[in-house]
């Protein structure tokens, strides 16, 4: 069946420093979606990759879905302590499948 | 406009019990999937409900069952519980069953003991 799997498991980075979560699907997704997680809360919706190689921007957040829609990335620029939690993709193929997650702490 | 509520918030059960969840979709959708979240993992699909019949299904024993109300609203059912499903239990709602985002509830955190 569909496998999302998602490096690194935990990532700590210095405040200001850039971070990045991968994601790669055992098969081609139709869209994936990122949702964050922040400690004792539940996964919130980022954004949603629909297209083949697709770049979407939010602030200091970029998402990115591979050519084959089968990765994506995101990339955090300049770190803040209120990225801290846990980052998932999800991808899509006839239900929605969750990764691993990337659990990001920042030290001011 | 309310989010997607679910109750309890906390449950505890001790192994062999059965156990039943609940979850009010975001007004205005009509898709329900369950998921299950152990501590540090990310969510494992239970099913979805979409016009009161299970459309998917994950990778949980028959020992997990559902139902989706005329209203949307959806109940998740877990007999003869084992240690192995204490976890958070996450209701999301969505529309149409198809490839929309997911709009998550705080969950229910269940211990079995």
């Amino acid at each position: 069946g569909q496998q999302v799997m998602q490096i690194p498991q935990y990532q700590h980075v210095q405040e200001g420093e850039d971070f990045t979560t991968y994601c790669n699907s055992s098969t081609t997704l139709s869209n994936i979606q990122w949702y964050k997680q922040r400690p004792g809360g539940h996964p919130v919706f980022l954004i949603q990759l629909v297209k083949s190689g697709e770049v979407k921007k939010q602030k200091r957040l970029t998402f990115q879905f591979g050519e084959a829609k089968k990765n994506s990335s995101l990339h955090i620029t300049a770190t803040q302590t209120t990225d801290v939690g846990t980052y998932f993709c999800a991808g899509h193929n006839n239900d929605m499948r969750f990764g691993a997650g990337t659990r990001l702490t920042v030290k001011p | 406009d309310a989010g997607v509520t679910q109750s309890p918030t906390h449950l505890i059960k001790t192994r062999g019990q059965q156990v039943t969840l609940r979850c009010s979709p975001k007004s205005g959708h009509d898709t329900v999937s369950w998921y299950q979240q152990a501590l540090g993992q990310g969510p494992q699909f239970i099913f979805q409900y979409y016009e009161e019949e299970e459309r998917q299904r994950g990778n949980f024993p028959d020992r997990f069952s559902g139902h989706q109300f005329p209203n949307y609203s959806s109940e998740l059912n877990v007999n003869a519980l084992l240690l192995g499903d204490s976890a958070l239990y996450l209701c999301a709602s969505s529309l149409k069953a198809g490839t929309e985002k997911l709009f998550f509830g705080s969950g229910t955190q269940l211990s079995v003991l």
